[in-house]
């Protein structure tokens, strides 16, 4: 079956570095969504990505879907305490159905 | 963010037990999941419900049984559980509107099989 990986599976960096998590799918995705959870806490969605080639930005963080559409990445400029948790990314394979990536947990360093 | 509930939120149960757990979503969204989160585990879809009305089960053991008696509550039937069953049950919700069906999360069960 389709497997969505994300790498790194975890990243440390220190506050105020940029920080880059990258979505790879063993097929071609549908539609991208992206979430982060918080430690202790559940997942929060950020953001869909439709169109191959699609860029959104939020603030700090700039979202982007692959041409092929076979790969997404989650970009963090200037990184804050506050971004720390474990981002996944889902491909929505049908409707209501939900691949989620394999996460990668970013820690911050102050 | 209170528009999912989950109950209990952790949950303690031997191995010859029954429990339930119970999820309630005040968003007025037509679809709602069950998903397994495992340590070293992505989030792993369990059932998915649309109207009521089961649409995906993921090859999940019986001894996990899903009740969706209307669209805004959803209940998972627990029993004779094993411990590697232990992990963080989450449900959610979605509704299928202009092309975007983002899921709200509960807070999750954390459940223990001892």
């Amino acid at each position: 079956g389709q497997q969505v990986m994300q790498i790194p599976q975890y990243q440390h960096v220190q506050e105020g570095e940029d920080f880059t998590t990258y979505c790879n799918s063993s097929t071609t995705l549908s539609n991208i969504q992206w979430y982060k959870q918080r430690p202790g806490g559940h997942p929060v969605f950020l953001i869909q990505l439709v169109k191959s080639g699609e860029v959104k930005k939020q603030k700090r963080l700039t979202f982007q879907f692959g041409e092929a559409k076979k790969n997404s990445s989650l970009h963090i400029t200037a990184t804050q305490t506050t971004d720390v948790g474990t981002y996944f990314c889902a491909d929505t394979s049908g409707t209501y159905k939900y691949i989620f990536g394999t996460g990668t947990r970013l820690k911050v360093l102050a | 963010e209170t528009g999912v509930t989950q109950t209990p939120r952790h949950l303690v149960m031997g191995m010859t037990n029954k429990k339930s757990l119970k999820c309630e979503q005040h968003l007025g969204h037509n679809a709602m999941y069950w998903y397994k989160q495992s340590a070293k585990k992505p989030l792993e879809l369990m059932f998915v419900y649309n109207f009521k009305e089961q649409t995906e089960n993921n090859s999940v053991p019986s001894r996990f049984s899903p009740e969706c008696p209307n669209s805004s509550h959803l209940f998972l039937h627990l029993h004779t559980l094993q411990p590697e069953d232990s992990a963080l049950y989450l449900c959610a919700s979605s509704s299928f509107a202009g092309g975007s069906y983002e899921q709200y999360f509960g807070p999750g069960t954390r459940l223990t099989v001892t």
